[in-house]
């Protein structure tokens, strides 16, 4: 059982604007930064958003990163059949003093 | 362009160690936070822990006992040792390099390729 919490799946339309969500609690996302990562099939995960909000060169501008008091989300606009992979967040836990993840969450272009 | 290498063996018996090597292209060992994440087949991401090139480590709580990272600085190489494994420990075991600053303010990025290392006699 991961310490952040994302639902294990999600969908959407082509064109659509998509939500994915991360809960933590105080001594991680309460308090730290959350990074958020892409992974397809076989592959290493992609850092997708770091911690200053930011997006690596050659990540799309539809994807963007927010924070609210112990949870976290990635919004997709724009949603292509490209965006079809499985989305982590991460963030630094005080209390385990340890990286944590959330368990990952599949997204479904329809 | 950094890049990371991981290399070992694909398949450890139970209860013996397993020692896994990453190497750095591309940048200097000498910075940055290097980092063992891991992922079991069909399943969701594990941090293992980070060596700091000043020598710090920390590690995950669930696997402290059984663990040790090391910096060879010579070769621009890390690794991993994880000792008395088990069948729960087969997965993919990935480097990746932590910038941003500290711990608590960075992201992995980049990431090598992963290894699967399957835990079985």
């Amino acid at each position: 059982q991961s310490v952040l919490t994302q639902p294990p799946s999600a969908s959407g339309t082509a064109g659509q604007r998509v939500t994915l969500s991360c809960s933590g609690r105080s001594s991680n996302i309460g308090t730290n930064t959350v990074n958020w990562y892409q992974q397809f099939p076989g592959t290493a995960p992609k850092l997708l958003i770091n911690s200053r909000d930011q997006r690596p060169s050659g990540v799309p501008e539809r994807f963007s990163g927010s924070k609210s008091g112990t949870s976290a989300s990635l919004a997709i606009s724009g949603l292509q059949s490209e965006d079809e992979a499985d989305y982590y967040c991460a963030s630094w836990d005080e209390s385990l003093s340890a990286w944590v993840f959330g368990g990952g969450t599949k997204l479904t272009v329809l | 362009q950094v890049r990371l290498q991981e290399s070992g063996p694909g398949l450890v018996k139970p209860s013996e160690t397993l020692s896994l090597t990453c190497t750095v292209s591309g940048d200097s060992i000498s910075n940055y936070y290097w980092n063992w994440i891991r992922q079991p087949p069909g399943r969701g991401l594990e941090w293992i822990g980070y060596m700091h090139h000043s020598g710090a480590t920390n590690y995950n709580p669930s696997l402290k006992s059984r663990v040790t990272i090391s910096i060879e600085t010579s070769n621009n190489q890390f690794s991993l040792k994880l000792t008395s494994l088990t069948a729960a420990d087969t997965a993919v075991y990935y480097c990746a390099r932590a910038r941003g600053g500290g711990p608590k303010i960075s992201w992995f990025d980049p990431w090598g390729q992963g290894t699967l290392v399957t835990v079985s006699s």
